[in-house]
């Protein structure tokens, strides 16, 4: 029962593009979301979040979107850089719950 | 004021023995959590610590996974008889706690358990 769906196990863009990172989710009752980037050898990183009373959410380049009828999120990065390169987890939190849901990830990969 | 840290970093066991993976959390955090990511899966939740009681323990996946924290501080997650699909690298993380939404975790570099 995979809750928080990343259905791009990856993704290239071009240095200066815009990446776009998809995340959809199955449960209603989940009340927060977060972006985590990860490099390899280290461990998740947390990026931006998003509460789920928020329609928009903006952090210098990284923007997260969130369309809660759409059980949709997204993450923006613009100009994308070399260093953005890594795989990203997009997680959830649930109402009374302590645990974070997390998706499969998208590997992103920024070309020079 | 070193972030969380994980030992070993690497372990290799043979199929049935035990092993022990040590997490110590940010100082001052009450929240620890252990996580897990199989090869080309997402992180998937084992177990959390508030303090040093465990209120959720639903992802540890059998009886062979056992986890402890003492002093609201250092954590130890214990797999007996293991098997070859306990290979994975184990992520412990913590947080301030309290249980608020925006609680943000924060993770070790993990254990790269593989069982041979």
């Amino acid at each position: 029962d995979q809750q928080v769906k990343q259905n791009s196990p990856s993704l290239s863009v071009q240095e200066g593009r815009i990446s776009i990172l998809n995340c959809d989710y199955t449960n209603s009752m989940f009340d927060y979301f977060l972006w985590y980037k990860k490099y390899p050898a280290e461990g998740p990183t947390f990026l931006i979040s998003i509460s789920s009373i928020k329609d928009k959410n903006e952090d210098g380049r990284f923007t997260v979107f969130l369309n809660k009828s759409a059980k949709h999120l997204s993450l923006h990065i613009v100009p994308s850089q070399p260093g953005d390169s890594a795989v990203y987890f997009c997680a959830a939190h649930r109402l009374g719950a302590q645990k974070l849901v997390f998706g499969q990830g998208t590997r992103l990969t920024i070309n020079p | 004021g070193a972030g969380v840290s994980q030992s070993p970093s690497n372990k290799v066991t043979e199929k049935g023995k035990d092993v022990e993976l040590r997490c110590d959390p940010i100082s001052g955090h009450t929240a620890l959590y252990w996580y897990r990511q199989s090869l080309g899966q997402g992180l998937e939740f084992l177990i959390y610590f508030q303090g040093n009681s465990a209120p959720d323990k639903s992802g540890l996946p059998s009886d062979r996974f056992s986890a402890e924290r003492t002093g609201g501080s250092v954590s130890t997650l214990t797999i007996q008889r293991t098997q070859q699909e306990d290979s994975a690298v184990y992520l412990c993380a913590s947080s301030i706690g309290g249980g608020l939404a925006g609680d943000e975790q924060y993770f070790g570099p993990g254990t790269r358990l593989t069982v041979t």
